[in-house]
């Protein structure tokens, strides 16, 4: 079965200093990999994905993800943080299949704390 | 022009009574969602419909039952509830990840979430 670990409980970042949030991943095969954000009170925001292709993946309000197969992770960064940023990260896994569903195994999160 | 969205926001009520928690999205997709987020922020899925079809169950208990009048809507009907039913409810939706045949297979999508019903169990 798939599953994902984010190690951090919280991660505190000062405004303008690069984010990272750290995701590794267990699935057998290839996997399908997301990003989502959520902040208080709110739904899950889907922020980006690795399907195939370049490793490095572009998503919503500037933040990108690296996928690295070796290394099986998929670390979520941002060059420059933003107070508006604090939130609730959940790396989310799937693995490669022709037939089946779109069960995602989803991380515990992490809060991003970011500081004026 | 809501995508995904669920009513009521919050839901109180007594153990033992059955509560129903409604979802709709105007997305066009055909695959559902509904997943419990517990006091602890972990969300776990708890059923999959695609285009009315029941094809993800996880191990909840059978007070839980959902339905799908139609691939717009999933509705979650909760009977006997308990204490530790309390938690928020996310409804999601996307587009199928295969279809037999070819076609769409090997793709993934994303899933869109509504914006959660918080259900306190006194």
């Amino acid at each position: 079965a798939q599953s994902v670990a984010q190690p951090e409980d919280q991660v505190n970042v000062a405004e303008g200093n690069p984010l990272t949030v750290k995701c590794t991943y267990s699935v057998s095969g290839n996997p399908y990999l997301f990003w989502y954000v959520q902040y208080p009170n709110r739904g899950l925001q889907f922020l980006l994905k690795y399907i195939t292709g370049d490793n490095l993946v572009k998503g919503s309000y500037g933040f990108e993800a690296e996928f690295n197969k070796s290394q099986t992770s998929f670390h979520l960064k941002k060059p420059s943080a933003l107070v508006s940023d604090s939130a609730l990260y959940f790396c989310a896994v799937r693995p490669f299949s022709f037939y089946g569903n779109n069960r995602l195994a989803f991380g515990k999160g992490n809060q991003v704390v970011v500081i004026p | 022009d809501t995508a995904v969205s669920q009513t009521p926001k919050y839901l109180v009520t007594q153990m033992g009574n059955d509560k129903s928690i409604k979802c709709e999205q105007n997305l066009g997709h055909d695959t559902m969602y509904w997943y419990k987020q517990d006091s602890k922020k972990f969300l776990k899925i708890m059923f999959s419909y695609n285009n009315k079809e029941l094809i993800i169950n996880e191990t909840v208990p059978n007070r839980f039952s959902p339905k799908s009048p139609d691939k717009a809507h999933l509705n979650l009907h909760i009977n006997s509830l308990e204490l530790g039913d309390s938690a928020v409810y996310f409804c999601a939706s996307s587009q199928p990840s295969t279809q037999k045949g070819g076609g769409l297979a090997n793709r993934s999508y994303e899933q869109y979430f509504g914006p959660g019903t918080r259900l306190t169990v006194t």
